[in-house]
Formats: C-alpha cells, sequence, structure tokens
C-alpha cells in the first residue's frame, strides 16, 4: 500500500525552463510535506517542507505547492539549472506520529543544458 | 560538525553472516532513524529511536535488530544476512521538528 506516490520515475527538463514534480498521497492523517534532493553515492537531503495549514512555500528557486482537497503536491524549480540533476523524493508525516516519514519512490530530473 | 556519519560504508557478506551499521550523529538529536532503499522503492523505514534506551518497529523489520545506548548511536544489526537484504542503508536523525537529517549510506551486498 503505497500511501506517498510519485508516479513519474524520471522528468527531463531543458535548462532555464520550470521543473514540475508531482507527487500524491492517500492517507488523511499527513498534515507535513517535504522534499528530499538526493544525488548518487550521497544521502537525501532536505529542500523544502510545508505544513498542511499553508498551500504554498517558497525557497528562492524552489516552491511547494499543496492541494489538500486532491492530496496532492507539486515541487516546482524555476529556473533549473544543471546542479538541479538528481532524485526527488517525496515525503509525508502524520502529528505524533514520533516523526516518521513515509517516502515516494523518487522521480529522476535530468536537466539538459 | 560532522552531522550524521556512517560506518562502513561497504560491505560484502556471505549468507548467514552477521554484522553491524553505525550510525553517529553530532546535533544532539532526539530521533534516530534507519532506512533501507531499493531500485524502484523509494525510502522504507526499518526502525526507529524517539530517545536514548528506546527502539520501535518500522515498516520493514523483520530480519534486523537496532540499540540506542547512547543518545548519539544508533546501531542496525543483522543477524543472520540473506541476499534479499542486499540494499542501501540510511541513517537519519531529527530533533523536535519534522525535518530529518540524513547519513551518506552504507552500501551492503549479500551474497
Amino acid at each position: 500500500d503505497q500511501q506517498v506516490k510519485q508516479n513519474s520515475p524520471s522528468l527531463s527538463v531543458q535548462e532555464g525552463r520550470i521543473s514540475i514534480l508531482n507527487c500524491d498521497y492517500t492517507n488523511s492523517m499527513f498534515d507535513y510535506f517535504l522534499w528530499y534532493k538526493k544525488y548518487p553515492a550521497e544521502g537525501p537531503t532536505f529542500l523544502i517542507s510545508i505544513s498542511s495549514i499553508k498551500d504554498k512555500n517558497e525557497d528562492g528557486r524552489f516552491t511547494v505547492f499543496l492541494n489538500k482537497s486532491a492530496k496532492h503536491l507539486s515541487l516546482h524549480i524555476v529556473p533549473s539549472q544543471p546542479g538541479d540533476s538528481a532524485v526527488y523524493f517525496c515525503a509525508a508525516s502524520a502529528s505524533f506520529g514520533n516523526e516518521k516519514l513515509t517516502f515516494g519512490t523518487g522521480t529522476r530530473l535530468t536537466i539538459i543544458p | 560538525n560532522a552531522g550524521v556519519t556512517q560506518t562502513p560504508k561497504f560491505r560484502v557478506l556471505k549468507t548467514g553472516q552477521s554484522m553491524t551499521l553505525l550510525c553517529a550523529q553530532d546535533m544532539n538529536h532526539e530521533y534516530m532513524y534507519w532506512y533501507r532503499q531499493d531500485p524502484g522503492m523509494g525510502l522504507r523505514l526499518i526502525h526507529y529511536s524517539v530517545g536514548e534506551g528506546t527502539t520501535a518497529k518500522g515498516e520493514v523489520p523483520d530480519g534486523y535488530n537496532v540499540s540506542r545506548l547512547k543518545k548519539q548511536n544508533f546501531l542496525l544489526g543483522l543477524e543472520s544476512a540473506a541476499p534479499s537484504q542486499t540494499s542501501v542503508y540510511f541513517c537519519a536523525s531529527s530533533s523536535s521538528g519534522e525535518t530529518q537529517y540524513f547519513g551518506p549510506g552504507t552500501r551492503l551486498l549479500v551474497l
């Protein structure tokens, strides 16, 4: 039972354009969502997060949008840069859940110069 | 400030052998976690700890044991390794917030 789904295993985007990565979840108890970025042979690194009381959070080139009614979130990267090429994981947690994260399967983003 | 470190980086085991993976964090975090990452499966939680001396099962705990004798260390043990435990193992830690900080990973191959 995959509670957090990333249906696109891979995505290619031209440098300078917008990258949009999508994530869907099924558990209505989830109220905190995170995006992690992972380079090969390294651990995941935290990128950006959003609480369920918000519908948008921005940090520089990165913006996360949350649509609670659709149980959908997306990560927008603009403009995309070659260094953004990595695997992106969506993760979710529920309050009082001992901060356990449930991860999606990841989307490999390739930025084409 | 090293953050989260993992030892070893890579290991090859034969079926039936045992080993311990060590995770250490220097951020004084209460919570620590062990995950495994397999192709197409994302990261799955094996065991976690909410403080020194505590442990709890995650999503895929079978075949693993853990201990948290010191706040800064979280050990993952495989008593009798199986080929199905070939994976990349990540340790993570967090404070009272939800953001978890990950180590660089341990690649384990069980033959």
